[in-house]
């Protein structure tokens, strides 16, 4: 089965800093889907970024990037810049390329931006 | 608004009740996901709908059903319910193969007292 592990329960980081968030996780396919989520204190689940795993390029979104290795199993999330906003938890979740496509989703990150 | 509509937005009931939620998911979308999100812990999925047929469980106790009808829109029956069912209440929707990720309503949460 499929786990996927977030060993930072809370993070934080200054205004207008860089900061990574952890995620490893176990699976025996070669071919899936991993996700970040965001989700503010309003609860909802915004979805931040997406990586195939058979694509060798990280994703990057504006300030959002990954740092996918799929040999290690790991995928950190980068946040640049960081902005007040950035400031939720933080669920990394994988979700395997075929039958069901349930997400398997970490314990997530507290992630909170100082001023 | 995500497109996906979850109602009650708050449900607060006593223990041994039934309660009942509900999602309709974006439009075009055939898939419908239902989580679980107890205090400050990640999302345990309970059940997948496709076009009105059940494709999937996780770990949905057995005192707790759900369905999708024609309109697609689905429904959660939670019954006996017990302190610890109190939890945020996610709904998702996808297109088939969901190559994008779902898209989540903004839950429902219960408290059982």
């Amino acid at each position: 089965a499929q786990t996927v592990t977030q060993s930072q329960p809370e993070m934080s980081v200054q205004e207008a800093e860089t900061v990574t968030l952890s995620c490893t996780y176990d699976t025996s396919e070669s071919d899936y889907y991993l996700f970040w989520y965001k989700q503010p204190p309003s609860r909802q689940m915004i979805l931040v970024i997406r990586q195939e795993a058979y694509k060798q390029q990280n994703a990057t979104e504006n300030r959002f990037s990954v740092n996918f290795q799929k040999a290690a199993k790991s995928f950190s999330l980068k946040i640049s810049d960081s902005q007040l906003g950035d400031a939720a938890m933080y669920f990394c979740a994988y979700r395997s390329s075929s039958g069901t496509y349930k997400y398997i989703f970490g314990t997530g990150t507290r992630l909170k931006v100082l001023a | 608004d995500s497109g996906v509509t979850q109602t009650p937005k708050h449900l607060i009931t006593a223990t041994g009740q039934r309660v009942t939620l509900r999602c309709s998911p974006r439009s075009g979308d055939l898939s419908v996901y239902w989580y679980q999100q107890s205090l400050d812990q990640g999302l345990q999925f309970l059940i997948q709908y496709y076009n009105g047929e059940e494709r999937a469980k996780g770990n949905i106790l057995e005192r707790f059903s759900a369905q999708q009808f024609p309109d697609l829109h689905s429904e959660l029956n939670l019954s006996s319910l017990e302190l610890g069912d109190s939890a945020l209440y996610f709904c998702a929707s996808s297109v088939a193969g969901a190559p994008r990720g779902y898209t989540f309503g903004s839950g429902t949460r219960l408290t059982v007292v």
